[in-house]
């Protein structure tokens, strides 16, 4: 199993600041199977970006990804009031697929 | 509206049973692989269980293998997840995904809450 370790753990941050989120992998991970979720308080995960790098649907162009092998980062360009939330990246290559812990951005 | 609806969650003792059911809509149902994934209270999220759009995998998380069974019926657009044995720990949050290959898990449901108590 490929065991995802998010850090930090918690983000403090004023708006309009850069937030860098890690995740770091116990073993290699495809690039083409790595993405990264926003969930808001009472709703479901969103997909933020997948395979590493590639925004999804109707993403702000705020939110990027990039790495490979085990050293992954999801980078919030400037952050806005609504991404004062958590995130979590997973990989998805194959069974199990895994989440990391979460990381929270919050407001400094 | 490409949408996933889930249903079925309840409070239940520990050791009973219980069917969750994921209805789908506004896209090519059995095209698509479909996960459950879950989330504790105050928790991060949990892979659960896949099956393949065509219905012939099925994988399981350890935590959950053995109890819990994942299928589908392509004819009604619906995921089921059938939960036995369960326990205190399996209280949770509990979404439909879909398995969108190199796009990873694009479309989910709202949820449906799932509590073990006695």
């Amino acid at each position: 199993e490929i065991v995802l370790t998010q850090s930090p753990g918690t983000l403090s941050l004023s708006p309009g600041e850069r937030a860098t989120l890690s995740c770091r992998a116990s073993q290699s991970v495809s690039s083409s199977y790595l993405a990264w979720y926003q969930q808001k308080p009472g709703q479901a995960p969103r997909l933020l970006i997948y395979a590493t790098s590639s925004r999804a649907t109707g993403i702000p162009d705020r939110f990027s990804g990039s790495g490979s092998g085990t050293d992954f980062t999801l980078t919030i360009s400037r952050l806005e009031p609504e991404d004062f939330v958590v995130y979590y990246c997973q990989q998805y290559n194959s069974s199990p697929w895994t989440f990391g812990q979460g990381t929270k951005v919050e407001i400094k | 509206q490409v949408q996933l609806v889930e249903s079925g969650g309840d409070v239940v003792q520990p050791g009973r049973s219980l069917r969750l059911s994921c209805a789908a809509s506004g896209f090519t149902f059995s095209s698509y692989g479909m996960h459950w994934v879950r989330q504790a209270p105050g928790k991060g999220l949990e892979w659960v269980a896949v099956i393949w759009g065509d219905g012939s995998n099925k994988y399981y998380a350890d935590s959950v293998k053995g109890r819990f069974t994942i299928s589908r019926d392509n004819s009604k657009n619906t995921l089921y997840l059938q939960m036995n044995s369960l326990r205190v720990e399996d209280t949770a949050i509990y979404y439909c995904a879909t398995d969108g290959g190199a796009d990873a898990f694009r479309i989910w449901g709202q949820g449906t809450m799932v509590t073990v108590s006695s």
